[in-house]
């Protein structure tokens, strides 16, 4: 089974900070990964994902993540905060022997404030 | 803008009621998907469709029925609802519900029971 943990459920980071939040992973195969950002009374969008390939993966909003598997982690950052970055970001994954109807495990998300 | 269309985006429905949150998505995807969000939560999944056939029922309550009448349409047909059913329910959609393809959100429909 997969689990996937995001440690601290508040970060707050001044504008023009960098941005930092966590995720790691428990799974027996490395995992399909992917990081959603969800703002109030919105869905959920996806910022980046990572599958095969490059472990330095570039998303939308200036955002970042690298895969690390020695370390189980899916780390997502941010050079520089804006305040349209405050939003609840949930790191989510995959199984890759899951073939079709695929389930996403969630994180429980990190709610990301920016202050000015 | 999101792709994927929810209707309505609020919901207030006393516990005898029927009725039916729809979702719609015109990008060609094959696989649809009914999530359940309490506040300060993840998604909990509900439903799957591929290629328009149940593929998941995560043990969801009768109460709830889903449908799916063709590749862009899904719906969420509700009856007799308990107050705990209050939520945001969330449809999604993916190229072909293979685990490395991304799913696409919808904005919601906020779902309170009286």
């Amino acid at each position: 089974a997969q689990s996937v943990t995001q440690l601290g459920s508040h970060v707050s980071v001044s504008e023009g900070a960098l941005v930092l939040l966590r995720c790691n992973y428990s799974s027996s195969v490395p995992p399909y990964l992917f990081w959603y950002v969800q703002y109030p009374n919105q869905g959920l969008q996806l910022l980046l994902k990572y599958t095969t390939g490059a472990t330095l993966v570039k998303g939308i909003n200036g955002f970042e993540a690298e895969f690390k598997k020695s370390e189980t982690s899916f780390h997502l950052t941010k050079p520089s905060a804006h305040m349209s970055d405050a939003a609840e970001y949930f790191c989510a994954v995959s199984d890759p022997r899951g073939g079709s109807n695929y389930k996403l495990t969630f994180g429980k998300g990190t709610l990301l404030t920016v202050n000015p | 803008d999101t792709e994927v269309t929810q209707t309505p985006k609020h919901l207030v429905m006393g516990m005898t009621n029927k009725k039916s949150l729809k979702c719609e998505q015109h990008m060609g995807h094959r696989a649809m998907y009914w999530y359940k969000q309490k506040a300060k939560k993840p998604p909990e999944l509900m439903f799957v469709y591929s290629y328009e056939k149940l593929s998941i029922n995560e043990s969801v309550p009768s109460r709830f029925s889903p449908e799916c009448p063709n590749s862009s349409l899904l719906n969420l047909h509700l009856h007799a609802l308990q107050p705990e059913d209050s939520a945001l329910y969330l449809c999604a959609s993916s190229q072909g519900g293979y685990s490395n393809q991304p799913q696409h959100f919808g904005d919601g429909t906020r779902l309170s029971i009286l």
